[in-house]
């Protein structure tokens, strides 16, 4: 069974600092996405990272995919709350249609 | 467009009672999923469809059956509740296979099986 672990699995901040979350696994994905879910809603799609070593960045989170397709890392900068929530890594199968999601960050940013 | 919905939004069984939850979507994707999530396990994949009529079992299928008849509709089963089923399950769809696709969630059932 493919694992994805994620770390930390809490995290709460002051506003303003910078964080980063990792998303770790000994299996190879096809690709790598990340989620943010808000209590009592389904989780929502903040990016896709395809090739080894790719580094997409959205405002103030930066992700990673890394150079053997293995792990990701997602970084805040200037953490606000607005940010507060649960981040999910979810790898593609090799070949299928399924996904493997992590097992979760929460994340607390106080003002 | 709704995207995806579920129903219902809660409900409490008693062990060995049976339900259904639907899961509807208005976005002609060919791909839905249901998946439970529990505290410290992130989300876990129960069965998937590639497309209507079809079915497939994820990571953990045990107790739990689908069927997918109408495009927009995937139904989950539980015919024999357990309290081992008490969990929050989402239902997603994307449009083409896995890999690169959007999964869009629905908002989730919160299911206590007593």
């Amino acid at each position: 069974t493919q694992l994805l672990e994620q770390s930390p699995q809490f995290l709460s901040i002051q506003e303003g600092e910078n964080l980063t979350v990792y998303c770790n696994s000994s299996s190879v994905f096809s690709s790598l996405q990340w989620y943010r879910q808000e209590p009592g809603e389904g989780p929502v799609l903040l990016v896709t990272v395809v090739t080894g070593g790719e580094v997409k960045k959205l405002k103030r989170l930066t992700f990673q995919f890394g150079d053997a397709r293995k792990d990701s890392s997602l970084h805040i900068t200037a953490a606000q709350p607005g940010d507060t929530g649960l981040y999910l890594c979810a790898g593609a199968q090799m070949g299928t249609y399924k996904y493997i999601f992590g097992t979760g960050t929460r994340l607390k940013v106080l003002a | 467009n709704a995207g995806v919905t579920q129903t219902p939004k809660f409900r409490v069984l008693k062990t060995g009672q049976s339900m259904t939850l639907l899961c509807a979507q208005d976005m002609n994707h060919e791909y839905m999923y249901w998946y439970r999530q529990d505290p410290g396990m992130g989300l876990r994949l129960i069965h998937y469809s590639v497309g209507e009529g079809t079915t497939a079992k994820g990571e953990v299928p045990d107790g739990y059956n689908v069927s997918r008849l109408k495009k927009q509709n995937f139904l989950l089963g539980l015919e024999s509740a357990a309290p081992s089923q008490t969990s929050v399950y989402f239902c997603a769809s994307s449009w083409a296979r896995g890999g690169t696709d959007t999964q869009y969630f629905g908002p989730g059932t919160r299911l206590t099986v007593l």
